[in-house]
């Protein structure tokens, strides 16, 4: 049973283009969502977090949507870059519960020069 | 420089001959966790450590075992390894602090087992 279900499995977008990808969760007590980038070859890196008492949190070309009523979040990068090529990792985690990381099984993003 | 250290990076064995995976953090975090990654079925977590001598299994810890008795070191065994646990290997340390929480992983080991 996969808690956090991340969509789509992979994406190519053009260069300049938005990349969107999806997740959903199913426990109501999440108060921790963070996306996490990979290159290959190299181990995952926190990108971007947000916290359900806000809608939406923005890094550079990186932003996070919530809808805590959906129960999902989003990652959007704006004007992709052949270099955001990568495997994009959603996650979740309750406050106490070990610090256990609920993680969506990836996307893979292509970006097209 | 703050990392996470893991040896070997590549590794190529037999069914049965038991190995170890280094893990080392020099960062001083409490929590570490190993995962391994296999294709489609993203980052499965094998087993974590709160604390010096506090394991504790994860998602998938059969024919695995784990050690914390340094704060900065955590090695993955396995006493017995099979062809299915062929796959990329990643330990990773962790803090949390004013809200934000961020797990710190290792450079990965790529383990095959014939």
């Amino acid at each position: 049973q996969q808690q956090v279900k991340q969509s789509p499995q992979s994406l190519i977008v053009q260069k300049g283009g938005i990349s969107i990808i999806n997740c959903a969760y199913e426990n109501t007590a999440f108060d921790y969502f963070p996306w996490y980038q990979q290159f290959p070859g190299k181990g995952p890196a926190l990108l971007i977090a947000i916290r359900p008492d806000v809608s939406e949190k923005k890094e550079g070309r990186f932003t996070i949507s919530f809808n805590k009523s959906a129960k999902q979040f989003s990652l959007h990068i704006m004007d992709s870059q052949p270099g955001d090529s990568a495997t994009y990792f959603c996650a979740a985690m309750r406050a106490g519960n070990n610090r256990k990381l609920i993680w969506g099984l990836g996307t893979s993003l292509a970006v097209n020069p | 420089e703050a990392q996470v250290t893991q040896n070997p990076r590549y590794l190529i064995t037999v069914t049965g001959k038991k190995l170890t995976v280094t893990c080392s953090q020099n960062m001083n975090h409490e929590y570490m966790s190993w995962y391994r990654q296999d294709p489609g079925l993203g980052l499965r977590q094998i087993y974590y450590s709160m604390n010096v001598e506090v394991t504790d299994k994860g998602d998938v810890p059969e024919g695995y075992k784990v050690s914390r008795k340094e704060k900065r070191n955590f090695p993955l065994i396995l006493e017995s390894p099979s062809p299915n646990q062929t796959s990329l290997y990643f330990c990773a340390s962790s803090w949390v602090a004013g809200g934000r929480y961020e797990q710190f992983f290792g450079p990965g080991t790529r383990l095959t087992v014939l």
